[in-house]
């Protein structure tokens, strides 16, 4: 069976700092990756999401890029938090072929003070 | 470009009522739907999906869902509630043809009365 592992679970950061979540998947392989935001009371907004190994594509112009530097493993990153970069981090994946639905990971809750 | 709208952000059901969470759709090619339900500091749960075969559909928890095209819609239902159904719901759409993203709708809170 497939897992989705994100950590840390919880992270409180000053502003100025950097960031760096990270995303693993088990048990599938060539996955689509997703990273989402959902800041508080809001929807889930899309950051990232990526195709292949290396290959990126933003959705959203911001202070955060990603990467994939494994076939299973997604980054999210940061050189300099802001106070709107507060949220709830959601990383999903996706199976290539024949399947549509995405499956999350549990989350990671980002405080920048 | 597709879009989801969910009637209401805030639901509230006494236990045992019947659970209406309304979703409606917006897609130029025939979607894909789904619905995922998600607790307090948890990520998303799939509840369900449509992909094109029988319009009704059964998922997780006693939950289903029903596609109707001529209404663009995609409401959840649960004919019992149970005080765990309290949640945050949401639908989503997705295109067939390079279905690469999810639509996602803003979500609907679910308050279940004693």
């Amino acid at each position: 069976s497939q897992t989705i592992h994100q950590w840390p679970a919880t992270l409180v950061q000053p502003v100025g700092s950097p960031l760096s979540l990270e995303c693993t998947v088990e048990g599938t392989s060539n996955p689509n990756l997703y990273w989402y935001r959902q800041a508080a009371g809001r929807g889930l907004q899309l950051l990232f999401y990526s195709v292949g190994i290396g290959q990126i594509s933003s959705e959203v112009p911001q202070n955060l890029s990603a990467s994939r530097p494994q076939d299973r493993q997604f980054i999210l990153s940061s050189k300099k938090l802001l106070l709107s970069d507060s949220g709830f981090y959601l990383c999903a994946w996706r199976r290539t072929r024949n399947s549509y639905e995405q499956y999350f990971g549990p989350g990671t809750r980002l405080t920048v003070t | 470009a597709q879009s989801v709208t969910q009637l209401g952000s805030h639901v509230s059901v006494s236990e045992g009522a019947l659970v209406l969470l309304r979703c409606n759709y917006s897609s130029s090619v025939p979607p894909y739907l789904f619905w995922y339900v998600q607790y307090p500091n948890q990520g998303l749960q799939l509840l369900l999906k449509y992909t094109s075969a029988a319009t009704l559909v059964k998922g997780i928890n006693g939950f289903e869902a029903e596609f109707k095209k001529s209404e663009t819609s995609f409401h959840l239902t649960k004919p019992s509630a149970h005080m765990s159904d309290a949640a945050e719901y949401f639908c989503a759409v997705s295109r067939i043809q390079g279905a690469q993203k999810l639509v996602f709708g803003q979500g609907t809170r679910l308050t279940i009365n004693p």
